[in-house]
């Protein structure tokens, strides 16, 4: 099993073009979470999702727009970058929680806004 | 307000030299406090997860404890291929299935 992956692992946007970070998980969970890590912040959730057709906005969704389409896939949408965005970004995926399960997350992807 | 504070910011322990690490809490109804590791460039990686106040938990040269208001994650005899972040994190009544994180504790052991 790969777990939870990310495409690409870095990237360099200008301000006001558009991208988006793809999310992949082959351990069939329900769960699936964007965060973002800044120095000294930990990490913040952007949105998350409870299973495929469904999103929620987190802590800090704006800016930001996600899809689940498909189970396995969470996609994280930037319309239009702003430096304030340059930011590490992290994928989670989790079962249905029988319990409270842990999260287990992807590699990160690495985001620079000029 | 709802709170997850770790110390230090950053500590640095020479190969042997016991210590703990803190992660303070202020929820309500907590439901699980989480460790996790992540090393430099990687994503965290999970340790343990604690439920109720007084319960422990070990793995190697890493214990984790919990009471009402804090965990301590103890390292004993700590070698260099221990230094990393130690994240914690909480699971609480008014996060649903959501999480919130701490800042981290930033480890360096030194050989």
């Amino acid at each position: 099993n790969a777990g939870v992956t990310q495409t690409p692992k870095f990237r360099v946007l200008k301000t006001g073009q558009s991208m988006t970070l793809l999310c992949a998980q082959d351990m069939n969970h329900e769960y699936m979470y964007w965060y973002r890590q800044d120095p000294g912040m930990g990490l913040r959730l952007i949105h998350y999702s409870v299973g495929e057709g469904t999103t929620a906005k987190g802590e800090v969704p704006d800016g930001y727009n996600v899809s689940r389409l498909k189970k396995q896939n969470f996609l994280l949408g930037l319309e239009s970058a702003a430096p304030s965005q340059t930011s590490v970004y992290f994928c989670a995926s989790r079962q249905i929680p029988s319990g409270y399960n842990e999260q287990f997350f992807g590699p990160g992807t690495r985001l620079t806004v000029l | 307000e709802d709170q997850v504070t770790q110390s230090p910011e950053a500590l640095r322990l020479q190969e042997g030299e016991s210590s703990s690490l803190n992660c303070s809490y202020t929820v309500s109804g907590l439901r699980g406090l989480f460790w996790y590791r992540q090393d430099p460039g990687k994503g965290p990686e999970f340790l343990f997860t604690l439920y109720s106040a007084g319960e422990e938990k070990e793995k190697e040269r890493l214990k984790a404890t919990l009471t009402k208001k804090e965990s301590f994650l103890h390292i004993t005899a700590p070698k260099p291929e221990d230094s990393a972040t130690y994240l914690c994190a909480v699971q609480a009544d008014n996060y649903g299935q959501n999480f919130v994180f701490g800042p981290g504790t930033r480890l360096s052991v030194l050989p």
